[in-house]
């Protein structure tokens, strides 16, 4: 089954105690992207990452850093979390073009809480 | 440039009524966009998706939206509210993908629509 998989789901931890949120996708894409979620603002782009080795800011980058050192996975990072990082986070895997077309596949999405 | 912008931040109906949310984008490519749906405490699942085939397109839960590139829109109905409808939806315009394989652009949200349906 096609999936994006984020872990965990909900965690809460205290200020600058480094922390890392997984996400995996079993679909080869290429592209993979993080959002944040609050209340009022919508989904914020965090970073994005259009192929191994190759990663971007995306609107609200501050605070977090992202590698992709294999196609699959796209861990996020918070090295010093801070309370203003409390949020629901999503992790995004897009299939590009080809015959069924362009498509954002979603994870599960991961409830943070930072005291 | 791509963007999105959801015209109503709520929109409340009854239920039986029609529903009617509104979304506008800016591109300089003809583009693809999409409309998920987000139930309060889940993930986002996709409803529809427009990408150049037919201008107006169905989707799942009886939700259809019409690309109108005159008005730059690619507003989301339903002619009938249901309850299960009560949810956040968003227009979304993903990276311009070119037939060379390559790709640029970011995957854009709208502001969201939160859709309440009265008894």
């Amino acid at each position: 089954e096609a999936q994006v998989t984020q872990n965990p789901r909900y965690l809460i931890t205290v200020t600058g105690k480094k922390l890392t949120v997984t996400c995996s996708q079993n679909m080869n894409h290429e592209y993979m992207s993080w959002y944040r979620q609050d209340p009022g603002l919508g989904l914020r782009q965090i970073y994005y990452s259009m192929n191994v080795e190759v990663t971007d800011k995306g609107d609200v980058p501050e605070g977090y850093k992202v590698s992709r050192k294999e196609k699959r996975n796209f861990p996020l990072i918070l090295e010093s979390p801070s309370p203003n990082q409390t949020s629901l986070y999503f992790c995004a895997s897009l299939r590009l073009g080809g015959q069924s077309g362009t498509e954002a596949f979603f994870g599960q999405g991961t409830r943070l809480t930072v005291v | 440039a791509q963007s999105v912008t959801q015209l109503d931040s709520h929109v409340s109906v009854s239920e039986g009524t029609p529903v009617l949310l509104r979304c506008n984008y800016s591109s300089s490519y003809s583009p693809s966009l999409f409309w998920y749906v987000q139930h309060p405490n889940k993930g986002l699942q996709l409803l529809l998706k427009y990408t150049s085939a037919a201008t107006l397109v169905k989707g799942i839960n009886g939700f259809e939206a019409e690309f109108k590139k005159s008005e730059t829109s690619f507003h989301l109905t339903k002619p009938s509210a249901h309850m299960s409808d009560a949810a956040e939806y968003f227009c979304v315009s993903p990276p311009i993908f070119r037939a060379g394989g390559t790709s640029y652009g970011k995957l854009t949200f709208g502001q969201g629509t939160i859709l309440t349906v009265h008894p």
